[in-house]
């Protein structure tokens, strides 16, 4: 089984700073990461995923996520965010060998003020 | 639209009442998933059709809920004798394989008065 911890509910940030959402996860097989993003009164959409190869993913927005095997982590960040970015952020593993269900943390909202 | 669609979007009905709702996937897409969220929790886990069988539920699915894919398209979710504990918002998501990605609908939330 597997489980995803995303330690910070809420992460408010300033416009342009740089931000970092967490998330660790768990399991006893290899597993493949990812994040989801929703924004306000919409559907979950993908936005970056670890399959294989490197450990560094990139979004077409600016996002990155490094896989970090030892540490169990695959934390999401951006050098600078925007407004638009305010959404809620969610970390998710399936197994590879399994359907790909997925398991999903709780999110971590991120809050962007002027 | 060639998205994931989801009908109805809002339901809310009364304690004891049977509701059921339907999911569209992109229709290339051989496999669908059923998630249930709750406020502030991530998604989780129903029930996994690969076409038209059922191949995984999750402990989450009691008796009161069956879900069906006939013809292995379009998919149903039915709860019977609601709860309120039933309160959430069921999401369908559907891919192409193993290892693409899982596009989800728009959701259906359900309120159980």
């Amino acid at each position: 089984a597997q489980s995803v911890t995303q330690l910070d509910s809420q992460v408010p940030v300033f416009e342009e700073a740089p931000v970092e959402l967490r998330c660790n996860y768990s399991s006893s097989v290899s597993v493949y990461l990812f994040w989801y993003v929703q924004y306000p009164n919409q559907g979950l959409q993908l936005l970056l995923k670890y399959l294989s190869g490197s450990t560094l993913v990139e979004s077409i927005n600016g996002f990155e996520a490094e896989f970090n095997k030892s540490q169990t982590s695959f934390h999401l960040r951006k050098p600078s965010v925007h407004i638009s970015d305010t959404a809620e952020y969610f970390c998710a593993v399936s197994d590879r060998r399994g359907f790909q269900k997925l398991v999903f943390g709780t999110g971590t909202r991120l809050l962007v003020s002027p | 639209d060639t998205g994931v669609s989801q009908d109805p979007r809002h339901k809310i009905t009364k304690r004891g009442q049977n509701v059921t709702f339907r999911c569209d996937p992109i229709s290339e897409h051989n496999r669908l998933y059923w998630y249930r969220q709750t406020l502030g929790q991530g998604p989780e886990f129903l029930t996994y059709f690969q076409n038209e069988a059922q191949l995984e539920k999750s402990r989450l699915l009691s008796d009161r809920f069956s879900a069906e894919r006939p013809k292995g398209s379009f998919s149903t979710l039915e709860i019977q004798r609601t709860e309120q504990g039933d309160s959430a918002m069921y999401l369908c998501a559907s891919s192409f394989d193993r290892v693409s990605e899982q596009y989800f609908g728009p959701g259906t939330r359900l309120t159980v008065t």
